[in-house]
């Protein structure tokens, strides 16, 4: 298995841009999380899908966040427009339902200049 | 809501000694407890998790240990080695959700 897959690994963007991550979860997981790791706030949950249902999006800081799962093994998290405040590693992680361990993936860096 | 707390926040050990990471967790209700390391840059990797059944659980010169009633998990590494310096993360799952400690930063000194 080749692990839970983020893309890009990098970016670098201007503010005002649109900026979309994506996720592919470990086959045969059922749920989904996006987290964000900053120096100030450590991890943050952003957002959380089960079978590809949102269920909770409370850490999500703004309606500039908005997260999707159109399908099993595919998740997006967009931020649009993108401010420098943004600026973190944003990790998705995938699990079985029913409270197994996470496995996450190697990240997004995002910069927002 | 579930704060979980990691004191040091940062370690210093000379090669070879044994070490132990604390944690702490306010609510007791919790499903799980999983330990993490993160090196610089990089994404983090799941060392041992611990059942809300379980006491411990070990893997190689790891060892981990949950005692609910008080709210405390800690994380021993025995014969400490270089390639151990990381920051290492616990976090506790309940109601579906993984809430983090601020991490220990270990360094380990040649």
């Amino acid at each position: 298995d080749a692990g839970v897959i983020q893309s890009p690994r990098h970016e670098v963007t201007e503010m005002g841009q649109e900026v979309t991550l994506r996720c592919k979860p470990i086959s045969g997981h059922n749920s989904l999380f996006w987290y964000r790791q900053t120096m100030m706030r450590g991890l943050e949950l952003l957002i959380y899908f089960n079978n590809n249902v949102p269920i909770d999006d409370s850490g999500m800081p703004e309606d500039r966040f908005s997260a999707k799962m159109p399908n099993a093994s595919f998740s997006t998290l967009k931020i649009q427009p993108s401010e420098p405040r943004d600026s973190a590693v944003y990790f998705c992680a995938s699990s079985l339902w029913g409270n197994h361990g996470y496995t996450f993936g190697s990240g997004t860096r995002l910069t927002v200049v | 809501k579930q704060e979980v707390t990691q004191i040091p926040a940062a370690l210093s050990v000379p090669e070879g000694e044994n070490l132990v990471l604390n944690c702490s967790f306010t609510d007791s209700a919790i499903y799980n407890l999983q330990w993490f390391r993160q090196d610089p840059g990089k994404g983090l990797t799941s060392l041992l998790l611990i059942q809300s059944s379980q006491r411990e659980q070990t893997s190689g010169r790891l060892n981990a240990s949950l005692d609910k009633s008080s709210g405390r998990s800690t994380l021993y590494i025995a014969a400490s080695q270089p390639g151990d310096s990381a920051t290492y993360l616990c976090a506790a799952l309940e109601n579906e959700k993984l809430t983090f400690g601020t991490g220990t930063r270990l360094t380990i000194i040649p």
